[in-house]
């Protein structure tokens, strides 16, 4: 089975250009995470989206940064303007449907993107 | 404040030498605790859930306790390939959706 893709794998770019980092989740989860890790703040959540519709994005740093889930299949994160401190690992997961029983899920990690902003 | 740490920040063992990981959490609601593996390079890789206090998960040489405090990740003679960063993670309950909150990780090194 193909794991959670996301692309491209390394970024770099000029302070105030437009990045966009795109994901594409493991076929049939409801849930889409996209989290930032940083060695001084770890992994942080940004935002998440249950059937494609945001849940929670109080994890977003500024208005800098949107992120879209326009269908079931595909996800967007974009940052403009960048910014030096925006460099980072930015991290797509995904988990299933929650059961009625165990209401919890594991994710399931991309490889990241490596965002580096000059 | 929900929060979650971890320690030791590093830890690092001989090829055998078996030895624990913590992870400690306050939250409000807990609805589930998660270890994940982390190489370089890549994304971090799920090993357990754990679902209330005592319950206890194996995978080959790890194995994940709970209590209402804190979760430990055993590590029994530990081999040169189970070099990584462990990442804990606690499931929060909120009014209309759960928060996931990631501890810092330990950074486990085993040296032949």
């Amino acid at each position: 089975d193909a794991g959670v893709i996301q692309s491209p794998r390394h970024e770099v770019t000029e302070m105030g250009q437009e990045v966009t980092l795109r994901c594409k989740p493991i076929s049939g989860h409801d849930y889409l995470f996209w989290y930032r890790q940083t060695m001084m703040r770890g992994l942080e959540l940004l935002i998440y989206f249950n059937n494609n519709v945001p849940i929670d994005d109080s994890g977003m740093p500024e208005d800098r940064f949107s992120a879209k889930m326009p269908n079931a299949s595909f996800s967007t994160l974009k940052i403009q303007p960048s910014e030096p401190r925006d460099s980072a690992v930015y991290f797509c997961a995904s988990s299933p449907r929650r059961d009625r029983g165990l209401s919890n899920q594991p994710q399931h990690f991309g490889d990241g993107t490596r965002l580096s902003i000059l | 404040e929900d929060q979650v740490t971890q320690s030791p920040e590093a830890l690092r063992l001989q090829e055998g030498e078996s030895s624990s990981l913590n992870c400690s959490y306050t939250v409000s609601g807990l609805r589930g605790l998660f270890w994940y593996r982390q190489d370089p390079g890549k994304g971090p890789e799920f090993l357990f859930t754990l679902y209330s206090a005592g319950e206890e998960k194996e995978k080959e040489r790890l194995k994940a306790t709970l209590t209402k405090k804190e979760s430990f990740l055993h590590i029994t003679a530990p081999k040169p390939e189970d070099s990584a960063t462990y990442l804990c993670a606690v499931q929060a309950r909120r009014t209309s959706y759960d928060k996931v909150i990631f501890g810092p990780g330990t950074s486990l090194s085993v040296i032949p």
